[in-house]
């Protein structure tokens, strides 16, 4: 199995909503990601897990709360989400976390998020 | 500053034909990848080829080439024989170590690619 799934594909939401995002891989990798990108942008990066540990939190609003419950899964909680938030939402895997060299991330479909 | 670099908006090749998507990079660090990732309409990002900064020879997979210049700092992409199929946005892309001590990725604004039958 060498792909990255996301649940739901599409999601519409209201500001006082709460939801998740849901990602899973069975490729054995130890580090996952979460990105945000917008129209016709390149993706941004949100958080990034390693051995089922926050590593990386740039700095994100803690109305997105991301949660990693073993090494296969890798969630995402709404909370109070902006209009401003809407975006396609991807996540992401790699073997490790471990060095800049290799480690190519495998990227799920994403999920469309439309904050009304 | 560390920074990828993709200078060209929208590129039109016609099938059959090579095409280079250009990318220069900014980084003081010794110890870097580099990537190319393809996006399709559908979303999906598709990892296309890699090149690390120790690497002497120039990344290749199948029709895609990566003609790296270490000294230029930078990571061209070059796809032979395009196809319709390729037509998608490009993204380069660079693995290094981040502000707060983990391995992080950033990407170029990308170049959008149209092949034309």
């Amino acid at each position: 199995d060498t792909e990255v799934t996301q649940t739901p594909k599409h999601l519409v939401m209201g500001m006082t909503n709460k939801k998740s995002l849901k990602c899973e891989q069975h490729m054995g990798h130890r580090a996952m990601y979460w990105y945000k990108q917008k129209a016709k942008k390149p993706p941004e990066l949100m958080f990034v897990y390693s051995y089922e540990k926050l590593s990386i939190n740039e700095s994100v609003p803690s109305r997105f709360s991301p949660e990693c419950p073993n090494s296969s899964l890798l969630n995402l909680h709404l909370h109070a989400l902006q209009p401003e938030d809407s975006a396609l939402y991807l996540c992401a895997s790699s073997q490790d976390d471990g060095g800049a060299r290799g480690n190519e991330q495998f990227f799920g479909p994403g999920t469309r998020l439309t904050v009304l | 500053a560390q920074k990828i670099t993709q200078t060209q908006p929208g590129m039109f090749v016609q099938e059959k034909e090579a095409v280079t998507l250009d990318c220069t990079y900014d980084t003081s660090d010794q110890s870097y990848g580099l990537f190319w990732y393809k996006q399709p309409s559908s979303g999906e990002m598709i990892f296309l080829i890699y090149q690390g900064s120790y690497d002497e020879q120039n990344a290749t997979e199948g029709r895609y080439s990566l003609n790296f210049q270490k000294a230029r700092k930078s990571a061209n992409l070059v796809i032979s024989a395009s196809q319709l199929g390729d037509s998608a946005m490009y993204f380069c892309a660079m693995r290094l170590l981040g502000e707060t001590g983990g391995f992080k990725t950033i990407f170029g604004a990308g170049t959008r690619l149209f092949v034309k039958a």
